[in-house]
């Protein structure tokens, strides 16, 4: 069974502090995605990493794919209360997502 | 705006009588799902079709049933929902059979959030 463990599971910040989100496997994965989702909502793609080492920004939020394909992480720089909400990893599985535990953050102004 | 809409944002049922969520889509994506997701959880697959063949999760009640009439809707029923059955319903779609990359990337609908009586 493929599994994707999530850290930390909740994260209260206040605005203009930096986080880093990690998302772990045993497993190998093709790709990775990142989604986040607002309350109330459907998740929104992020980012999708495809080779190991890989490193994408999206402006204040740098997504690493690890050199074994098996982790990934996500850093938000100078974090702001719109980047509240849940962080999901999801290791891609041929037509299916594995979903990662998730991450909650709320930043405070 | 190409997009994936789900009917209704918000659907109330009472314990056992059957309910149906429905999901359309413009982006015209070969493969469609069909999530549940309870509170701060991670979602849920519980079954997708890729074209019209379907695939049930092996965890997936039978209380829940799903058809696709054609390419662009899909519809969930919950036969007999149960108050465990309270839920946000997520539907998705996506370009699909690839071996990864950009033909897997999900396409998520707003959601119906399920309240059971």
């Amino acid at each position: 069974t493929q599994l994707l463990e999530q850290s930390p599971q909740f994260l209260s910040i206040q605005e203009g502090e930096n986080l880093t989100v990690y998302c772990n496997s045993s497993s190998v994965f093709s790709s990775l995605q990142w989604y986040r989702q607002e309350p109330g909502e459907g998740p929104v793609l992020l980012v999708t990493v495809v080779t190991g080492g890989e490193v994408k920004k999206l402006k204040r939020l740098t997504f690493q794919f690890g050199d074994a394909r098996k982790d990934s992480s996500l850093h938000i720089t100078a974090a702001q209360p719109g980047d509240t909400g849940l962080y999901l990893c999801a290791g891609v599985n041929t037509d299916k997502l594995i979903f990662g535990t998730g991450t909650r953050l709320q930043v405070f102004p | 705006d190409a997009m994936v809409i789900q009917n209704p944002r918000y659907q109330v049922t009472q314990f056992g009588k059957p309910v149906t969520l429905s999901c359309s889509q413009t982006l015209n994506h070969n493969v469609m799902y069909w999530y549940q997701q309870k509170s701060s959880q991670a979602p849920k697959l519980l079954f997708h079709y890729y074209d019209k063949d379907f695939n049930n999760e092996a965890d997936t009640p039978d209380n829940f049933q799903s058809r696709r009439p054609n390419t662009s809707f899909c519809f969930l029923d919950i036969r007999s929902p149960g108050l465990g059955d309270a839920a946000m319903y997520l539907c998705a779609t996506s370009r699909g059979r690839g071996s990864g990359g950009l033909s897997n990337e999900q396409f998520f609908g707003p959601g119906t959030r399920l309240t059971v009586l």
